[in-house]
């Protein structure tokens, strides 16, 4: 069975670079677009980056996405508190024939 | 307002249905795909179904075994999950979403989502 693997959590201070993965293999992310979504519990997640690079407009660019070979990027600057959240990441699989979703990691801005 | 509004989750015993709703509002709700995701308790996100623009073409996760169904109708833009012989597994916050295009495909991504409706499976 197919999985996409993020780390549990992750943490950072305010005004700081902070990145986090989402490893995969060639039957989705090698092959296809992957896309990061913000979630705060008890709300509606966000759609952060898709086609890997790309932002919604009204996403700030201090959201950045990237992506290389089996394994896709996050990366948030400029840490602020309300960044603080849980972040997934999504991919089309090729063998499911459907969208494969990352475990999530949580950020902590301490 | 663009949004995606869930309702009828609850609480049911093993073996039981629930029908799940979503309405969407402030976008062409016709013009797109949607599907369902559940947020199981510890772990990811899990898709369920997806449904194309038409509804003509269906699709579920390979978990599912025939027992749910997901279905639409345009004219009130609504989306549906029938959920037949629930069992406990399937205890989970359950998510409307919207394609990005018309249909699943492996180049779009989830441009909206609901807030969920939570669905618990017990005895």
């Amino acid at each position: 069975q197919p999985v996409v693997t993020q780390p549990p959590s992750t943490s950072g201070t305010p005004g700081q670079r902070v990145t986090m993965s989402c490893s995969g293999s060639w039957s989705n992310i090698g092959t296809n677009r992957v896309s990061w979504y913000q979630h705060l519990p008890g709300t509606a997640p966000k759609l952060l980056i898709y086609s890997n690079t790309e932002r919604p407009s009204g996403v700030p660019d201090r959201f950045s996405g990237s992506k290389s070979g089996t394994s896709a990027s996050l990366a948030i600057s400029g840490l602020q508190s309300d960044d603080e959240a849980d972040y997934f990441c999504a991919v089309f699989d090729d063998s499911l024939n459907g969208p494969l979703f990352g475990g999530g990691t949580k950020l902590t801005v301490l | 307002e663009v949004q995606l509004v869930e309702s009828g989750g609850g609480w049911v015993q093993p073996g039981g249905s629930l029908r799940l709703s979503c309405v969407g509002s402030g976008f062409r709700f016709d013009n797109y795909a949607m599907h369902w995701v559940r947020q199981v308790p510890g772990k990811g996100l899990e898709w369920v179904a997806g449904i194309s623009w038409t509804g003509k073409s269906i699709d579920y996760g390979g978990f599912l075994i025939g027992r749910f169904t997901v279905s639409r109708d345009n004219a009130k833009s609504s989306l549906f999950l029938q959920m037949n012989r629930l069992t406990v597994e399937d205890t989970a916050l359950y998510f409307c979403v919207k394609d990005s295009g018309d249909s699943k495909a492996a180049s779009n991504h989830f441009d909206l989502w609901g807030q969920g409706t939570q669905v618990t499976v017990s005895s």
